[in-house]
């Protein structure tokens, strides 16, 4: 099994430009997550999806923020416009369930807003 | 917001001791567990503790829980160098959701 998948690992961008970042989870997972980690605010949760459907958004931070999951085997987290404040290490992370609810996490996107 | 808080932050030792890491939650958890984080790396699961354990063991770790205190404690036996990570714990209430600690940064002397 590859793992959690993420992609860019790396983005470097300019202030105002749009930024989507990719996942794919463990096959058969059917929870997904999406974390962020600053060395301020530790490692925060922003959404998560069961099913694919988006349960807990009350960490997304701003309207900026947008998560998708069009189907299991893929979601994207798109900040539109971006800033700096949001430069930041980006985690997903994916999990089958059910009583041992351990979570499988991704190489992370470091994300630097310029 | 963080649910859980570590103790200490940061903690130096010398290889072959023992590190012990506390964990304080908030709120009612179903089971809790603990991650290792390597720099530049993502998480990784080491243990799980459900709230009707009180100890639980995996190689040269051990995990303890109270949920009357709502604390938990992580003890790595004969430390290494290798061990020297980032280490969170992470409150499992309802659903799938984990509410993670600010975690400990452990390093592991020669």
């Amino acid at each position: 099994d590859a793992g959690v998948i993420q992609s860019p690992r790396h983005e470097v961008t300019e202030m105002g430009q749009e930024v989507t970042l990719r996942c794919k989870p463990i096959s058969g997972h059917n929870s997904l997550f999406w974390y962020r980690q600053t060395m301020m605010r530790g490692l925060e949760l922003l959404i998560y999806f069961n099913n694919n459907v988006p349960i807990d958004d009350s960490g997304m931070p701003e309207d900026r923020f947008s998560a998708k999951m069009p189907n299991a085997s893929f979601s994207t987290l798109k900040i539109q416009p971006s800033e700096p404040r949001d430069s930041a290490v980006y985690f997903c992370a994916s999990s089958s369930g059910g009583s041992n609810n351990e979570q499988f996490f991704g190489p992370g996107t470091r994300l630097t807003v310029l | 917001s963080q649910q859980g808080e570590e103790d200490p932050q940061a903690l130096s030792i010398q290889e072959g001791e023992n590190a012990t890491m506390n964990c304080s939650y908030k709120t009612s958890i179903n089971n809790l567990q603990w991650y290792r984080q390597n720099s530049g790396r993502g998480l990784v699961h080491l243990i799980l503790i459900r709230s009707n354990e009180r100890e639980k063991h995996s190689g040269r770790l051990r995990v303890t829980l109270d949920t009357s205190k709502k604390s938990s404690s992580l003890l790595i036996t004969a430390s290494r160098a290798a061990d020297t990570a980032s280490y969170f714990c992470a409150g499992a209430g309802g659903g799938n959701k984990l509410t993670f600690g600010t975690g400990t940064q452990l390093k592991v002397e020669l």
